[in-house]
């Protein structure tokens, strides 16, 4: 059964700052891996894809990285803003385009002013 | 930009009432998912749902719950005799397997047991 763990629950740093999230997984045999943010209340929105077969993807401030085979994901946030604060998911499918979403229980970050 | 639509933002239900939850997905998507978040607790799959059927569940979603897909558009979630710990926040999703199957989320239903 696929576990995802994201250490340490909450973050917070001082406005500026480049900061990594991880996020653990148990078993490599997955689809792909997904990052989300999500803001107290509301729903989920994706960040970010990787495929299993890619190592890394970009958007913005924002970098994904992926090593399947030692089950780990990072996601790089660069010159972190006030505007970030809110928790950050990570999700990996199972095998197949169909399967389900295994989720971490998050980071909640911090960014002060 | 193309979202998933979720409605009732918010259901307060009394103990042992069915209620429906709804969703419209992403048009062209083919492949539409429920997952549950009881607050303070991870996000958890319920349901997927692909060529009018259900492709896999989990265990919770026992006998209690159904899904439905009525028309060309609408997903349903129907729980029925509402118990407690059913109170959640509901999210539906859907995604496009032809593509890169990136998982869209709706703002979720907030279901409120009493």
């Amino acid at each position: 059964k696929q576990e995802v763990t994201q250490i340490p629950a909450a973050l917070s740093v001082p406005e500026g700052e480049n900061l990594v999230l991880n996020c653990s997984f148990t078993d490599s045999a997955i689809y792909n891996l997904q990052w989300f943010r999500q803001d107290p209340g509301k729903g989920l929105t994706s960040l970010l894809l990787i495929q299993s077969s890619q190592r890394e993807q970009t958007s913005g401030r924002l970098n994904a990285s992926l090593d399947k085979s030692s089950g780990r994901s990072t996601l790089y946030i660069a010159a972190s803003q006030p505007g970030d604060s809110a928790t950050y998911l990570c999700a990996v499918k199972g095998t197949g385009a169909n399967s389900k979403l295994t989720f971490g229980k998050g980071i909640t970050l911090s960014v002060r002013p | 930009e193309p979202e998933v639509t979720q409605t009732p933002s918010h259901q307060v239900t009394q103990m042992g009432q069915e209620v429906i939850l709804r969703c419209v997905p992403i048009s062209n998507h083919l492949y539409f998912y429920w997952y549950r978040q009881i607050l303070g607790q991870k996000v958890e799959f319920l349901v997927s749902f692909y060529n009018n059927e259900i492709s896999e569940k989990s265990e919770i979603f026992d006998d209690q719950f159904s899904v439905e897909r009525p028309d060309g558009s609408n997903f349903t979630l129907k729980i029925r005799s509402t118990k407690l710990e059913d109170s959640a926040m509901y999210f539906c999703a859907s995604s496009d397997s032809r593509t890169n199957t990136e998982a869209f989320f709706g703002q979720g239903t907030r279901l409120t047991v009493v």
